[in-house]
């Protein structure tokens, strides 16, 4: 079953916009992940956020983490045409450490 | 490139049959997953396997078991194919075994078609 929940469920940008992507998940979380995959290729890992950290910054990724709204948002700056691409938020529930639930995913396309 | 590699990269199958996948994980990485990827849907976790043991598994029926060997490399196994079979089954490995599932490094994964 999915866990999160992503939204928008597509996002198309012209190039040099900032892209906002959310995601609500419904379990307590020891930490939250975001993924990237390109073209139904493999997922690239982008960013991980702890249960007890709010904000994260990686260049131009911006990640932040809502426990009491079970929520999380990626920003990504000044995108590029190679951000063109699925996101996906992904979650490891506590009492589940095996494990990542994935959401749904979101189709990002810029424009060049 | 994460350094995991996934066999084969396609294949198609007859519903009935049987098919391995199989996976080399990153130096250094003690533990592998395997998910499922139906097209248009985030992955959806079969199970882990940790020092060669399964350490967690998903919503999924018995046919589909697994091995890991002394190498950290692994084994998926489908019996009995069906047709909502077909999908992306991704391999990724990482350093994490019993411990909080950390980052994980995606193979390109190995897509099954299953007529």
């Amino acid at each position: 079953s999915q866990q999160g929940e992503e939204d928008p469920q597509a996002l198309s940008i012209q190039e040099g916009e900032n892209a906002t992507m959310n995601c609500s998940y419904k379990t307590s979380i020891n930490n939250l992940q975001w993924y990237r995959q390109n073209s139904g290729r493999g997922l690239v890992h982008l960013i991980l956020i702890r249960s007890n950290e709010r904000e994260k910054h990686s260049g131009r990724l911006r990640v932040t983490l809502d426990t009491s709204k079970k929520s999380s948002s990626l920003l990504i700056t000044a995108s590029r045409a190679a951000d063109t691409a699925s996101y996906f938020c992904a979650t490891v529930s506590t009492g589940a450490n095996s494990k990542l639930t994935f959401g749904k995913g979101i189709t990002l396309s810029v424009r060049p | 490139e994460t350094g995991v590699t996934q066999s084969p990269t396609h294949l198609i199958k007859t519903r009935g049959q049987q098919v391995t996948l199989r996976c080399s994980s990153q130096s250094g990485h003690n533990t592998v997953s395997w998910y499922q990827q139906a097209l248009g849907q985030g992955p959806q976790f079969i199970f882990q396997y940790y020092r060669e043991e399964e350490n967690g598994r998903g919503n999924f029926p018995p046919r589909f078991s697994g091995l890991q060997f002394p190498n950290y490399s692994s084994e998926l196994n489908v019996n009995a194919l069906e047709l909502d079979d077909s999908a992306l089954y991704l391999c990724a490995s990482s350093f994490s075994g019993r411990a909080r599932t950390g980052e994980l490094f995606f193979g390109e994964g190995s897509r099954l078609t299953v007529l």
